[in-house]
């Protein structure tokens, strides 16, 4: 059975800080791996697809990595907008899609 | 701009139904697969279903198979998601959200959601 495993679950960190958000999978997934970020009340939004790449408009402080199962999502200068929480998603197992369970992110 | 408008959320009972719309403009609508992700109130997101361009190809998470039904119009622009048999453990946000295939598969534009209270 697939699973995924995204840690911490939360974690506390002030303004300029580097955030490294991680994800590991049970199962080797390719490059089937996205990252979507979820403001309070708000829907989600895409952040990073394909591992690595970001969508237009998505800052650059933002970076996707990894391969295999093991993947991060890196914030370099955590800005007041980033406050947030971050979820983990493949893709690879479709025609069923599985989100990690998320990461909180909140001003120390 | 693209929008995604879902509408149909409300409080219902246990073992009733219910029928979601999610109205689409800014892109053309035939040509994208489509999904619907829930999210229980303080949980996180789950996949619920796809639905490829045309509809002739349809997928469910196992805990609503048999019980939820995706559809769309394309000649209306909109996604369907009707839900029947319901459960207490149904009761979540709704979202709409389109399916690009560029790279491997993601959401990459999403609706503001829908609640669904199943409750008697």
């Amino acid at each position: 059975d697939f699973q995924m495993t995204q840690s911490p679950r939360s974690l506390s960190a002030s303004v300029g800080d580097r955030v490294i958000i991680t994800c590991r999978t049970s199962q080797r997934i390719g490059n089937y791996l996205n990252w979507y970020q979820q403001k309070s009340g708000k829907a989600p939004k895409l952040l990073i697809y394909a591992t690595s790449h970001l969508p237009t408009g998505v800052p650059s402080r933002f970076s996707g990595g990894g391969s295999g199962t093991d993947f991060t999502l890196t914030i370099n200068g955590l800005q007041p907008d980033d406050f947030a929480t971050y979820y983990c998603q493949q893709s690879y197992t479709a025609p069923t899609w599985t989100f990690g369970q998320g990461t909180k992110v909140e001003l120390k | 701009e693209i929008q995604l408008v879902e509408s149909g959320g409300r409080l219902v009972q246990p073992g009733g139904s219910l029928r979601l719309s999610c109205a689409v403009s800014g892109f053309s609508f035939s040509n994208y697969g489509m999904g619907w992700v829930r999210q229980a109130p303080g949980k996180g997101l789950e996949w619920v279903a796809n639905i490829n361009q045309d509809g002739s190809d349809k997928d469910y998470v196992d805990s609503v198979k048999g019980r939820f039904a995706i559809s769309r119009d394309n000649a209306k622009n909109s996604l369907y998601l009707q839900l029947n048999s319901l459960r207490a453990e149904d009761t979540a946000f709704y979202y709409c959200a389109r399916r690009h295939q560029w790279m491997g598969p993601h959401f990459d534009n999403w609706g503001q959601g829908t609640l669904v209270t199943v409750s008697s």
